[in-house]
């Protein structure tokens, strides 16, 4: 089975900074990965997803952008963040589109 | 179009009573799949089921139950004999056979009381 690895675990940082959050997969070979979203009230938004090396789909234009420089790793990153980036960060991995989701643990991050 | 709607925002119920959470969704496709997922106050989402377009055979697991009906666009989900550690905001998704995203609904939180 496979096994998502997400940090940092929570993150305070101020408005205007970078941002990097991290995740990779572990049990698995090109798997399809996800990064959503979920402020305050629950709802997930799908904000990027990757079908391989390289390959980004954008669903949700912002500041944030996402890398895969390794087929099991996938990084969102942003040049300087806003308050309305605060929010729970998940990454999810699959082996197909159609295939069930497996989450990692989240990234907390508060902007100020 | 894709949707997923969960209409029940919060439920909540004594420990040990049922409680059904409903799942209704729309597409336009016939080969399509169905998921429940349950995220607990830690934040992680935990995949509970999978279940595709063709399969409207009800599912058991242990004390959770799946009820699909294509007929009514549901795929309602029960826990029986509630725990407090059933306490999690839950989540129904749907994904086409045609398409590479999920569509979540939006929820529904389950506080069990004991």
């Amino acid at each position: 089975s496979q096994t998502i690895h997400q940090w940092p675990a929570t993150l305070v940082q101020p408005v205007g900074s970078p941002l990097s959050l991290e995740c990779t997969v572990e049990g698995t070979s090109n798997p399809n990965l996800y990064w959503y979203r979920q402020a305050a009230g629950r709802g997930l938004q799908l904000l990027f997803y990757s079908v391989g090396i390289g390959q980004i789909s954008s669903e949700v234009p912002q500041n944030l952008s996402a890398s895969r420089p390794q087929d099991r790793q996938f990084i969102l990153s942003s040049k300087k963040l806003l308050l309305s980036d605060s929010g729970f960060y998940l990454c999810a991995a699959s082996s197909g589109a159609v295939e069930t989701q497996y989450f990692g643990p989240g990234t907390r991050l508060l902007v100020l | 179009a894709q949707k997923v709607t969960q209409a029940q925002t919060e439920i909540s119920v004594v420990e040990k009573e049922d409680v059904t959470l409903d799942c209704v969704y729309e597409t336009r496709d016939t080969t399509y799949y169905l998921f429940w997922y349950k995220q607990p106050p830690s934040g992680e989402l935990v995949f509970l089921i999978r279940r595709n377009s063709f399969d409207e055979q009800n599912e058991i697991s242990g004390r959770y139950s799946w009820n699909f009906q294509k007929s009514t666009s549901s795929f309602n989900f029960t826990i029986t004999a509630s725990q407090v550690v059933d306490s999690a905001v839950y989540f129904c998704a749907l994904v086409s056979n045609t398409g590479n995203q999920f569509y979540f609904g939006t929820g529904t939180s389950l506080t069990v009381i004991p």
